[in-house]
């Protein structure tokens, strides 16, 4: 069965230093989303793209946090510099196209930020 | 405004068990649609179920069942006969509007059955 690929899994950085995520979606899915989600909470979601294009990034903190999906296919997520409130599970998912699809989601990746 | 609310924070069982979980959803649009998602330790979210509001048909698969209500905004979710497997945190969330995909997660309930 297709899968959401995301690695690293787990992610201990310093304050003030760069991270990186990536997300490679299940294939032929066109939508790609970045989920934040914060030790006791749901996921909030932080960017969308539809292919290479950015449908939503309202709630993406732009002053530090930037995404990419240069060929529309696989993702980038970065932080930089790193806070210590970024502590969380960073996740991705993917649907087949904009509407109101079935979003599924990868195993994500675990950030601390010491 | 909490667009999902799980008043349920924690819930414990003992296996064999039934457990419904409860989901309350506030939304203006007439046209939504209602998730449920597992998290088990993991930390991956595995989707259970998706539901639209014009559908208020309850649904079961296997042990799970699903309770939709339109009257009082409601999509619980019963699991009949707990297992030890079933031992998660469990979401619901609500996608509002035709074209919009962005979900609206609750905090979840985190389920412990005990052996």
């Amino acid at each position: 069965e297709a899968e959401v690929a995301q690695s690293p899994r787990y992610k201990i950085t310093e304050k003030s230093q760069a991270v990186a995520f990536w997300c490679d979606p299940i294939s032929g899915h066109a939508t790609l989303y970045w989920y934040r989600q914060i030790l006791g909470q749901g996921p909030e979601l932080l960017v969308q793209f539809q292919d290479e294009s950015v449908v939503d990034d309202s709630q993406l903190p732009k002053d530090r946090f930037s995404a990419e999906r240069l060929k529309g296919v696989d993702s980038t997520l970065k932080i930089q510099p790193a806070e210590l409130g970024d502590s969380a599970m960073y996740l991705c998912a993917s649907s087949t196209h904009r509407g109101v699809e079935t979003q599924y989601f990868g195993p994500g990746t675990r950030l601390l930020v010491l | 405004a909490q667009k999902v609310t799980q008043a349920q924070t924690e819930i414990s069982v003992v296996e064999k068990e039934d457990v419904t979980l409860d989901c309350v959803y506030e939304t203006r649009d007439t046209t939504y649609y209602l998730f449920w998602y597992k998290q088990p330790p993991s930390g991956e979210l595995v989707f259970l179920i998706r539901r639209n509001s014009f559908d208020e048909q309850n649904e079961i698969s296997g042990r799970y069942s699903w309770n939709f209500q339109k009257s009082t905004s409601s999509f619980n979710f019963t699991i009949t006969a707990s297992q030890v497997v079933d031992s998660a945190v469990y979401f619901c969330a609500l996608s509002e509007g035709a074209g919009a995909n962005n979900l609206f997660f609750g905090t979840g309930t985190r389920l412990t059955v005990i052996p």
